[in-house]
């Protein structure tokens, strides 16, 4: 039973469409993040909700945009995509600080 | 603000030969320090972690890693490495009060047959 699943694993899209990327997680965790690595492998917080509510909203474009149904699902919804938001993006749950995250597998997003 | 340096990108170490891959940090408070490992093509998972106590915590597939607060660093280690531990690895730091985690920029270990 996967404990934090993401779909689509890997999305290949044209320049200026828009996507959207699903993470569910079964843990009964309260929080929940979106996470891009870029090709150097570097992580960056982009979104967290805390029991449906946003609590983190880093600088990203505002053509990203989380949506929070329940606490179980956090979804993304990325607006006419670029060649830069090609990258692998993350999504990871948390029970409390100190537990850590646990993470999906992972969306491969490329645009072309 | 927080900030978590790994001083190395790149680590090459041949099979069953002992590694250390460094993390500094940067807190003005109490942290809670992680290290996770990132095998290719997969999500991150959960090596090892210190909250408190004894300074030197033990994780899985054989790492360990030294809590040294006065060096401000979180140092894993291996005493001797296989070929499946070749993967990138990340630390992390969240203050004990704090709602985010702060990650490293990886380090990656390669093991040389």
């Amino acid at each position: 039973d996967t404990a934090v699943s993401q779909t689509p694993k890997y999305l290949v899209t044209q320049m200026g469409n828009d996507k959207s990327i699903k993470c569910e997680q079964n843990l009964g965790h309260d929080t929940m993040y979106w996470y891009k690595q870029d090709s150097k492998k570097f992580l960056k917080i982009m979104f967290s909700y805390n029991n449906k509510e946003l609590i983190i909203n880093e600088t990203v474009p505002n053509r990203f945009s989380p949506k929070s149904p329940d606490k179980a699902h956090l979804n993304l919804h990325i607006n006419s995509l670029e060649l830069g938001d090609s990258a692998v993006y993350f999504c990871a749950s948390s029970l409390d600080r100190g537990n850590g995250y646990t993470f999906g597998s992972g969306t491969r997003l490329t645009v072309v | 603000a927080q900030s978590v340096t790994q001083l190395d990108s790149q680590v090459p170490v041949f099979e069953e030969a002992p590694v250390e891959l460094r993390c500094n940090y940067s807190s003005s408070v109490s942290v809670y320090l992680f290290w996770y490992v990132q095998y290719p093509n997969q999500g991150l998972q959960l090596l090892l972690k210190y909250l408190s106590g004894s300074t030197l915590v033990k994780g899985i597939n054989g790492f360990e890693a030294e809590f040294n607060k006065s060096q401000t660093s979180f140092h894993l280690r291996k005493p001797s490495v296989h070929i499946s531990d070749t993967a990138e690895y990340f630390c992390a730091v969240i203050q004990n009060t704090g709602n985010q985690f702060y990650f490293g920029t990886g380090t990656s270990l390669t093991v040389i047959p």
